[in-house]
């Protein structure tokens, strides 16, 4: 079954400094993945994807991911954290194996940008 | 292009009432989807339309929830009667899904239900 993995329920990062939220998955076939933020009180907006193609993908608000197929990882990066970027992240993955093509979320990770 | 709208983004009522949720996906999106967030947890899928069939409705209990996608293109879901534990917030999105393409899902602001 496909699964994804946060391992952090919660990041603290100084404004200015590099983030990075983590991502595992486990998939039988090729993984299709999402990344998505939500500020309170907001639905999910999504951020970014990778289907195929280059390793790192780069999205909106300048976040950016990289896909390592060997780690089986997907984690989200930034390179200068903002205080305006503390919300809640949330991993999927596309299940394609099944026919349903349904979204597995993980568990989410609250990123607290400090000033 | 116009987002997922949803209505209403806030309701509150008494257990064992009933309420519904209006749901609008984003103009040609095939793929609508409903989801279960509860505070400070990732969606829950209640129930996916691929145009107005169920592909997935494995995680909706059935007893007390419903959902209809007519003509494929609104939704509704509807609990009745509601309990304590149906707090939370509702969401739909959508995905266009062209044939052998999994496209991005887009999400509304979602419902805030409170059951009291």
């Amino acid at each position: 079954a496909q699964s994804v993995a946060q391992p952090e329920d919660q990041v603290n990062v100084a404004e200015g400094n590099p983030l990075t939220v983590k991502c595992t998955y486990s998939v039988s076939g090729n993984p299709y993945l999402f990344w998505y933020v939500q500020y309170p009180n907001r639905g999910l907006q999504f951020l970014l994807k990778y289907i195929t193609g280059d390793n790192l993908v780069k999205g909106s608000y300048g976040f950016e991911a990289e896909f390592n197929k060997s780690q089986t990882s997907f984690h989200l990066k930034k390179p200068s954290a903002l205080v305006s970027d503390s919300a809640l992240y949330f991993c999927a993955v596309r299940d394609v194996d099944t026919g349903t093509y349904k979204y597995i979320f993980g568990t989410g990770t609250r990123l607290k940008v400090l000033a | 292009e116009a987002g997922v709208a949803q209505s209403p983004r806030y309701k509150i009522i008494e257990k064992r009432q009933s309420v519904a949720f209006w749901c609008n996906p984003i103009s040609g999106h095939a793929t609508l989807y409903w989801y279960q967030q509860i505070l400070g947890q990732g969606p829950k899928l209640l129930i996916q339309f691929q145009n107005n069939g169920v592909v997935d409705d494995s995680q909706l209990p059935k007893d007390r929830f419903s959902a209809e996608r007519l003509k494929g293109v609104d939704s509704t879901l509807k609990i009745q009667p509601a309990k304590l534990e149906d707090s939370a917030v509702y969401l739909c999105a959508s995905s266009l899904d062209r044939a052998g393409a999994p496209d991005t899902q887009y999400f509304g602001p979602g419902t805030r239900l409170t059951v009291l």
